[in-house]
């Protein structure tokens, strides 16, 4: 079975520390990895697509790396502010399905203490 | 619209009823696809949608769901006989490209609470 696992499953950091989401998935065919972010009550926002191709994506003070062959992913957030404060999810596609069949690990719930 | 919408935002059933939930993708957005998160957890796939056909229906847990999308634009996830298990976070998103080469688009979700 194809799966996508996140560690830690909370994190809290205080304000301006640098920071790194961790996600694993167990088969290296894939087509490619988002992050998104969820907040309380509302749907899930995309952050970083990573195409298998390539090996990272960088959006402001987000980072996104791929390692298929270790079958990991991370998200770096520089400075981390209280307005970053969410669930992280990562979502995996994988390969030959021929369209957005996407898997999501359970999440990383981040709190940053003003 | 801007972006992807779902209604009710909130339902309260009784165990044994029906309830329909709705999504409204972003205008011209080939690709649907229904999730179901429970508390907790990540989203997990129900069933797929290109235009009005439904390529994929594996994830749906029984034949209690059923989802349509007869004019490849608004979709309706129905759920018949309604479980105290079937209590979740309905989420839609959609995707401008039938393949795997764009994001998809959530909306806010439907909380699903059956008594």
């Amino acid at each position: 079975k194809q799966e996508v696992t996140q560690i830690p499953a909370a994190l809290s950091v205080p304000e301006g520390e640098n920071l790194v989401l961790n996600c694993s998935f167990t088969d290296s065919a894939i087509y490619n990895l988002q992050w998104f972010r969820q907040d309380p009550g509302k749907g899930l926002t995309s952050l970083l697509l990573i195409q298998s191709s390539q090996r990272e994506q960088t959006s402001g003070r987000l980072n996104a790396s791929l390692d298929k062959s270790s079958g990991r992913s991370t998200l770096y957030i520089a400075a981390s502010q209280p307005g970053d404060s969410a669930t992280y999810l990562c979502a995996v596609t994988f390969g030959g399905g021929g369209y957005q069949k996407v898997t999501f690990g359970t999440g990383t719930k981040l709190q940053v203490i003003p | 619209g801007a972006g992807v919408s779902q209604s009710p935002r909130y339902k309260v059933a009784k165990r044994g009823q029906d309830v329909a939930l709705r999504c409204d993708p972003i205008s011209g957005h080939v690709s649907l696809f229904w999730y179901q998160q429970a508390l907790g957890q990540g989203p997990e796939f129900l069933t797929y949608f290109q235009n009005e056909a439904q390529l994929d229906k594996s994830g749906l847990p029984s034949d209690r769901f059923f989802a349509e999308r007869p004019e490849g634009s608004v979709s309706t996830l129905k759920i018949q006989r309604t479980q105290q298990e079937d209590s979740a976070v309905y989420l839609c998103a959609s995707s401008s490209d039938p393949g795997a080469q764009e994001t998809q688009y959530f909306g806010p979700g439907t909380r699903l609470l059956v008594l």
